[in-house]
């Protein structure tokens, strides 16, 4: 069964400095990874993904993310924070025998000025 | 939110009754999903529909119907059977996902449905 954990609920940084949202997952077959952010009473928009090739994927507002096989782990990073990126993230995964998404718990970002 | 519409935005429901929450996208993507958001639990698949006239249940379908009768739109209701309906409701469309890659999700703004 697929799955995907998000071990911190809030992620307190200072603006400038980098910030990093933790995910690692679990799939039976070869994974693929998704970022999404969610402001206040919207939807979610997307920010990358991981299908195969380059474990370093970059994605929209200068966010990247690096697929880690061995440590099962697609951690969500940005080399310095904005008060705008405050917001909940999710990450998502699926695989190559489903459909389907499924996604994290979600982490609460606070970027403080 | 891109070309994803869900209205209304805020809908009240008083206990018993059935009601319709609609989404419509214009991306001519085949595949339809609808997820249900409760705080700290993430968001979970209600129903998904890859082409016309056909959709699947997800993890929590129990208390909620839909159906596809046109690509572009894919309405949810949420009956009197489900025993806790409040929550936020997410629509989203991708395409078709073929062997060997994934696409992604298009989500729109979303439906905050309470029961009084």
């Amino acid at each position: 069964a697929q799955s995907v954990a998000q071990p911190e609920d809030q992620v307190n940084v200072a603006e400038g400095n980098p910030l990093t949202v933790k995910c690692t997952y679990s799939v039976s077959g070869n994974p693929y990874l998704f970022w999404y952010v969610q402001y206040p009473n919207r939807g979610l928009q997307f920010l990358l993904k991981y299908i195969t090739g380059d474990n370093l994927v970059k994605g929209s507002y200068g966010f990247e993310a690096e697929f880690n096989k061995s440590q099962t782990s697609f951690h969500l990073k940005k080399p310095s924070a904005l008060v705008s990126d405050s917001a909940l993230y999710f990450c998502a995964v699926s695989a190559t025998n489903t459909d389907k998404l499924i996604f994290g718990t979600g982490t609460r970002l606070q970027v403080f000025p | 939110d891109g070309g994803i519409t869900q209205s209304p935005k805020y809908l009240f429901r008083k206990e018993g009754q059935n009601v319709t929450l609609s989404c419509e996208q214009n991306l001519n993507h085949d595949a339809m999903y609808w997820y249900r958001q409760d705080p700290g639990q993430g968001l979970r698949l209600i129903y998904y529909s890859q082409i016309v006239n056909d959709f699947q249940k997800g993890d929590i379908a129990e208390g909620y119907s839909v159906s596809r009768e046109k690509k572009e739109s894919f309405p949810l209701t949420v009956t009197s059977a489900q025993k806790n309906p409040t929550a936020f409701y997410l629509c989203a469309s991708s395409l078709l996902q073929t062997g060997g890659f994934y696409n992604e999700q298009f989500f729109g703004p979303g439906t905050r449905l309470t029961v009084l």
